[in-house]
């Protein structure tokens, strides 16, 4: 089946550090790659749609210069946390489907990225 | 806009016993997907299980079943014959036709929790 690889799966870093996590589709193309971030105990919150050699959509709220998002290529999506500071500690979470995107394709979801900023 | 919701913040149930998890939605889009997804405490979202708009039948997979009612704009999960591995949080989502651009939407979850 289709698989979504997303590395670290934790990072524990220095308040002002950026971090940058990846998104892989592993045995399918995707032009299209979804972020999101979630507190404990809460539900997934779309943060941006990553669009592959274009720029990403974000959604209502979230700063762009804070979450930089790029596509560069149709298995890769990357999100860069600039100098996160404490409130930026979350899971962070992508996900991505084969196809067109219709509405009856699931995503795919990596592991995660556990982010902790002392 | 889209909405998607979850009342039941946590649900218990006993092993080898069925539970339902409830989930309504809104939208005006008529053509739509309705998924729901497991997580674990160790974060991954596992797919159980997608409902289609037209879809005539009631979706069913393994011990996962979708009770789709389209009039009422409820999509709820039953799991039959529960297991201890069962326990996790359950999100019920929400994805639009190719015009919404593929994302999905949420709803708030439901913990669930197997007692042996």
């Amino acid at each position: 089946g289709a698989v979504v690889s997303q590395h670290p799966s934790r990072v524990i870093c220095k308040s002002g550090t950026s971090v940058k996590i990846e998104c892989r589709s592993l045995d399918f193309q995707a032009t299209t790659m979804f972020w999101y971030r979630q507190f404990p105990k809460q539900s997934l919150m779309l943060m941006a749609t990553s669009n592959e050699g274009s720029k990403a959509t974000y959604e209502q709220g979230v700063e762009k210069d804070k979450f930089l998002i790029n596509h560069a290529s149709l298995t890769l999506s990357t999100l860069t946390v600039t100098s996160a500071h404490p409130e930026d500690s979350s899971f962070y979470i992508c996900s991505a489907s084969p196809g067109t995107g219709a509405s009856n394709q699931p995503q795919h979801f990596g592991d995660g990225t556990r982010l902790s900023i002392l | 806009a889209q909405k998607i919701t979850q009342t039941q913040p946590g649900m218990f149930v006993q092993e080898k016993e069925a539970v339902t998890l409830d989930c309504t939605y809104d939208t005006s889009d008529p053509s739509y997907g309705l998924f729901w997804y497991k997580q674990p405490s160790s974060g991954e979202m596992i797919f159980l299980i997608y409902q289609g708009s037209y879809d005539q039948q009631n979706a069913t997979e393994g011990r996962y079943s979708l009770n789709f009612q389209k009039a009422r704009k409820s999509a709820n999960l039953v799991i039959s014959a529960s297991q201890l591995g069962d326990s996790a949080m359950y999100f019920c989502a929400m994805r639009g036709g190719y015009n919404q651009g593929g994302k999905l939407i949420f709803g708030q979850g439901t913990e669930l929790s197997v007692k042996p």
